[in-house]
């Protein structure tokens, strides 16, 4: 079946630091794949996705890339804010509308 | 701006009572989902809907069910609370490009 991987958290950084979150997946066929931001207290957000290979998603200064040759979807951003601590969800949907989620991994940027 | 919306934000309640989780959304998706999210297991499927009155059981069904009489709304219904059900409730829906709408989510304590 398909699964998503997502690395331990809390990451923590500092203001301005430079952020990857790694996600790698296992799935059949040719998934589309998402990266979700849940702030604290709320439900998830859609940050970005990418549909097919080499698709770069981007928005909010948070950008990922789908490389089918090494099944990933980094999470990266160039200079983080405090408003960006939250925790962040890799997912994949395979063809199914049931998404397959990681277990999230939590940012912490302190001033 | 398009939304899900949850009814309640926190909710306590007595073991053995019987609960609703209400769940409406304004963008005429067909399939609507209900998770609940716990420290270090992620999101976990209670159960989903891909039409009006159709429901499926997710990973995780044992003590809930569900209601989908108009196509807008989804309910999730807690027989007889207990304290394991405890937990932050997530509700969702998506359309046909794959990519979910979450609601801010029910924080339900069970006492």
């Amino acid at each position: 079946g398909n699964s998503v991987t997502q690395m331990e958290g809390p990451v923590t950084l500092s203001e301005e630091a430079f952020l990857t979150i790694n996600c790698t997946y296992t799935a059949t066929g040719y998934p589309s794949l998402f990266w979700y931001v849940q702030y604290p207290g709320e439900g998830l957000q859609l940050l970005l996705k990418a549909t097919k290979a080499d698709d770069k998603g981007s928005n909010k200064g948070f950008e990922a890339t789908y490389r089918k040759e090494t099944t990933s979807f980094h999470l990266e951003k160039g200079s983080v804010q405090v408003s960006d601590s939250a925790v962040y969800f890799c997912a994949l949907h395979g063809g199914s509308y049931i998404p397959t989620f990681g277990r999230g991994t939590s940012l912490i940027v302190h001033p | 701006d398009v939304k899900v919306t949850q009814s309640s934000r926190y909710l306590v309640k007595r073991t053995g009572e019987k609960v609703f989780l209400e769940c409406v959304q304004d963008m005429d998706h067909e399939n609507m989902f209900w998770y609940r999210q716990d420290p270090g297991l992620g999101l976990r499927l209670i159960y989903f809907s891909y039409d009006v009155k159709m429901k499926e059981k997710g990973d995780i069904p044992e003590g809930y069910s569900v209601s989908r009489e108009k196509k807008e709304r989804f309910s999730l219904i807690l027989e007889s609370a207990s304290t394991n059900q405890t937990s932050m409730y997530l509700c969702a829906s998506s359309g046909t490009n794959y990519g979910y709408t979450f609601g801010s989510g029910t924080r339900l304590t069970v006492v």
